[in-house]
């Protein structure tokens, strides 16, 4: 079985400058998340989808990021403009769905460098 | 926000000796779910202990919840030196739309040296 495949694997971009981070979950599963790892840091969630809907965005810098899973499967998550501490790494996982019960599965994220 | 808190931030043992590390959390939960983590594989989710459940073993883990105390422990047995890594504790807990999400601690660093 395929795992959560994301891309690319390390950005280095100039602060204000525009970046997007793409993820393919796992066949089949009905939720992803976008989380963001600042080092030293547990993962810090950012966006929930279930299918294609919102079902929390309640920690997204939402006057920078952005985030999209138009049809339910595929995910990418922008950020513009990137500032200097929104340096980490970025973590797609998925799971069957989110209930009570599900695991989740992540990708090898995507590490970000603000200079 | 956080919702785990691990203990200790940082653990050093020899191979062979068991590693206890704890996490401690403030809201009512689902199940919470350890997961590992080290710089070749990414995070890996290692056992899921239910809300309702004590105890729950997997090869040489063992998982502990009190949900009174709103903590839970994860041991790891004679252990080697791959279990090198971070241990995050994560929290499945309800959202208002009915789905559950899941909040990570800030992790303890294991290190197991040969």
């Amino acid at each position: 079985e395929a795992g959560v495949a994301q891309s690319p694997r390390y950005k280095i971009i100039e602060k204000r400058q525009s970046v997007a981070f793409w993820c393919n979950p796992i066949s089949g599963h009905a939720t992803l998340y976008w989380y963001q790892q600042i080092l030293g840091q547990g993962p810090k969630l950012l966006i929930q989808f279930q299918n294609n809907g919102v079902v929390d965005d309640s920690q997204l810098p939402k006057d920078r990021f952005s985030a999209e899973r138009l049809k339910g499967v595929d995910s990418t998550l922008k950020i513009q403009p990137a500032k200097l501490e929104d340096s980490a790494v970025y973590l797609c996982a998925s799971s069957l769905a989110g209930t009570a019960t599900a695991q989740a599965f992540f990708g090898q994220g995507t590490r970000l460098t603000v200079v | 926000s956080q919702q785990g808190e691990e203990d200790p931030q940082a653990l050093s043992i020899q191979e062979g000796e068991n590693a206890t590390m704890n996490c401690s959390y403030k809201t009512s939960i689902n199940n919470l779910q350890w997961y590992r983590q080290n710089s070749g594989r990414g995070l890996v989710h290692l056992i899921l202990i239910r809300s309702n459940e004590r105890e729950k073993h997997s090869g040489r883990l063992r998982v502990t919840l009190d949900t009174s105390k709103k903590s839970s422990s994860l041991l790891i047995t004679a252990s080697r030196a791959a279990d090198t890594a971070s241990y995050f504790c994560a929290t499945a807990t309800l959202l208002n739309s009915g789905y559950s999400t899941l909040t990570f601690g800030k992790g303890t660093m294991l290190l197991v040296s040969p």
